[in-house]
């Protein structure tokens, strides 16, 4: 019974295109996020939403764009894909302001840009 | 600016031995920092946490340690098994923000 699912856990596809990722949680929490490992293996936050309202937007380029229907589900459309997007993307969720405010992650999704 | 910083890339260690992982950080404001675990192909799962008004918090084989005035933690395992092999990342929760320092690789040989 998965916490938070994202799909699909492997992308592959073309410059220029246009792709999306999924993501859910059924742990009832309030707050989504995005996050990027890139080739060094850095994790670093691209957005955060509560409640389906942006919170942070982590000076992410504009081809990059969020959204969540409900506050189960947050998704992350990419337009224009460029080779630099190849990358690990995780989608996760958490209680921010409970206990140590520990996000619980999806399995990932590995986009390659050819 | 990287604010979490683990300066050990790897790390390897005897079966039954103690595990040492370090983290450094620059802002001395936070709410906690976290250490999460990774597996090849998986999401980050949290491990143990550890809040700034503490010094230290231990489950079970895993102890972490805060030395503010150092701007150093520790993450402690011991006994180290094979199963803990895995990318250890120091992360720092910042107001709702989690900031990840570049993971360290345990290696736990048999």
């Amino acid at each position: 019974d998965t916490a938070v699912s994202q799909t699909p856990k492997y992308l592959v596809t073309q410059m220029g295109n246009d792709k999306s990722i999924k993501c859910e949680q059924n742990l009832g929490h309030d707050t989504m996020y995005w996050y990027k490992q890139d080739s060094k293996k850095f994790l670093k936050i691209m957005f955060s939403y509560n409640n389906k309202e942006l919170i942070i937007n982590e000076t992410v380029p504009n081809r990059f764009s969020p959204k969540s229907p409900d506050k189960a589900h947050l998704n992350l459309h990419i337009n224009s894909l460029e080779l630099g997007d190849s990358a690990v993307y995780f989608c996760a969720s958490s209680y921010p302001g409970q206990g140590a405010g520990e996000a619980f992650f999806g399995q990932g999704t590995r986009l390659t840009v050819v | 600016d990287q604010q979490v910083k683990q300066n050990s890339p790897s790390l390897s260690v005897q079966e039954g031995r103690i595990s040492i992982l370090n983290c450094d950080y620059t802002n001395s404001m936070f709410d906690y920092f976290l250490w999460y675990k990774k597996y090849p192909a998986e999401g980050p799962t949290f491990l143990i946490s550890i809040s700034s008004i503490k010094d230290k918090n231990e489950d079970g084989r895993f102890t972490v340690f805060l030395n503010k005035s150092a701007k150093h933690l520790s993450l402690h395992i011991v006994p180290s098994q094979p199963g803990d092999s895995a990318v250890y990342f120091c992360t720092k929760n910042q107001g709702g923000k989690l900031i990840f320092g570049q993971g360290t690789e345990l290696s736990v040989k048999p």
